[in-house]
């Protein structure tokens, strides 16, 4: 079965640096999605990608992430100047064009800033 | 937007155990999926289920979509069963998925 993949499953970085979360979604699939987890709470939105433009995002999602689809497999998030705050669990997810689909999960990235 | 209620948010089991899991909606979805989150952190999709019942193996799950709400079931449990179980929805549009709290399963042997 096709699988959202995402890399690296772990990231260690310092305060203050960019870093680069790498995603390929599903190959046919044409949304999609970052989530995020703070250790020990729920999953939340942060931002959705259609027709190579941001369709939706959350408070969350302010001026130091950002999200690309350089080619035709990658998504990938970009935090510029990393906080404390933003040590979480990420996950990827990407969804079929086509109505009643559910939305296939990466198995995470792992962010901790030092 | 959305408001998402888990219930309970802790249950403790012994082995063998049937459980019951329960997700409220503040308004009407029409995605809406279980997930089970292992050890390891991974999301597991266990049902995509917007309205109807559906089963796998030991897992079914019934969503009531008129009255808001779905139910996971999970019968004769064992100890690879704990973990913390989530429900999420999403509504028309790009539909972002808006997850609940969360309830953990603890499975005793």
């Amino acid at each position: 079965e096709p699988e959202v993949t995402q890399t690296p499953s772990h990231q260690v970085t310092q305060m203050g640096q960019e870093v680069i979360l790498r995603c390929v979604p599903i190959s046919n699939h044409l949304y999609f999605y970052w989530y995020r987890q703070i250790l020990g709470q729920k999953v939340e939105f942060l931002v959705s990608f259609y027709n190579n433009e941001i369709s939706e995002k959350s408070e969350i999602f302010d001026d130091q992430f950002s999200v690309e689809r350089p080619d035709g497999s990658n998504f990938t998030l970009k935090i510029r100047s990393t906080k404390l705050e933003d040590s979480a669990m990420y996950f990827c997810a990407s969804r079929g064009d086509w109505g009643g689909q559910p939305q296939h999960f990466g198995d995470g990235t792992r962010l901790s800033i030092l | 937007g959305i408001q998402v209620e888990q219930s309970p948010p802790d249950l403790i089991l012994q082995e063998g155990a049937n459980s019951t899991l329960r997700c409220n909606f503040s308004d009407s979805v029409n995605n809406l999926q279980w997930f089970h989150q292992n050890p390891w952190g991974q999301l597991i999709n266990l049902f995509y289920i917007p309205s109807g019942t559906k089963q796998n193996g030991r897992l079914s799950a019934t969503t009531v979509a008129t009255e808001r709400y779905s139910l996971l079931y999970i019968s004769s449990s064992q100890t690879t069963d704990s973990g913390v179980y989530f429900c999420a929805g999403g509504v028309q549009g790009a539909q972002k998925l808006v997850f609940g709290q969360g309830t953990r399963l603890t499975i005793n042997p």
